[in-house]
């Protein structure tokens, strides 16, 4: 398995409050994501980056921030959690760009978050 | 807007049963195709597509491209009850210089004995 681990697993939090998941990497792939996946819609593309501080932002990225400051480490922030934010939340990582990644794109396992 | 569109969203069969899952797309500046099986947890990689009319197999399960028409088909035979889980199709496109994943909602097979 990819060596991805996403931290914390599950958690519950309280509307307004801030929110750092954590998304840590062993295989040193450049490029970086973090999807949500909600019921009828599926998995969009929050924030994605393509090395060190260098991130862009995706489909859904209003109410979140990214900082990757080591090749290892893609952080995703929350800086005001929201009840629509309660969502399953997937780091993935790939050596080398999409069009090229397909079967080399792996995701990590998921954190559950819940807003109350 | 870009569109990927997996059908049925969800499907129950018998063991034994062969099953045709679909997904269709309205996207510009195509590149691949992928499919994805989800169990519990992480999507796991099945099949990438990227020409027209070759299938890819694996197993009971394979999978095939039409661009022309702009879908794909992915057939599993002689299902098992292994293989209930949720199947994502997605489609890589590029976009002001990047690429980019989009998925489908997922069709939700289940397998019972």
């Amino acid at each position: 398995d990819a060596g991805i681990t996403q931290s914390p697993r599950h958690k519950v939090t309280e509307t307004g409050t801030p929110v750092t998941l954590r998304c840590h990497q062993t295989e040193n792939h450049r490029y970086m994501y973090w999807y949500r996946q909600d019921p009828g819609h599926g998995l969009r593309l929050i924030h994605y980056s393509y090395g060190v501080k260098d991130t862009d932002k995706g489909e859904v990225s209003d109410g979140y921030s990214v900082s990757r400051s080591k090749t290892e480490d893609f952080l995703l922030t929350l800086e005001s959690a929201t009840s629509s934010q309660t969502s399953v939340y997937f780091c993935a990582i790939s050596a080398i760009s999409l069009g090229f990644a397909g079967e080399k794109l792996f995701f990590g396992s998921g954190t559950q978050l819940s807003v109350l | 807007e870009d569109k990927v569109v997996q059908s049925p969203l969800s499907l129950v069969v018998h063991e034994g049963d062969t099953v045709t899952l679909n997904c269709s797309y309205e996207v510009t500046n195509f590149r691949s195709l992928l499919w994805y099986k989800q169990e519990k947890k992480a999507p796991t990689f099945l099949f990438m597509l990227t020409s027209s009319g070759i299938e890819k197999k694996s197993g009971r399960l394979s999978s095939i491209l039409d661009k022309k028409e702009l879908f794909s088909i992915l057939n599993i035979t002689a299902t098992q009850t292994g293989d209930s889980a949720v199947y994502l199709c997605a489609v890589i496109l590029t976009q002001g210089g990047s690429e980019k994943l989009v998925f489908g909602k997922g069709t939700k097979l289940t397998v019972n004995p």
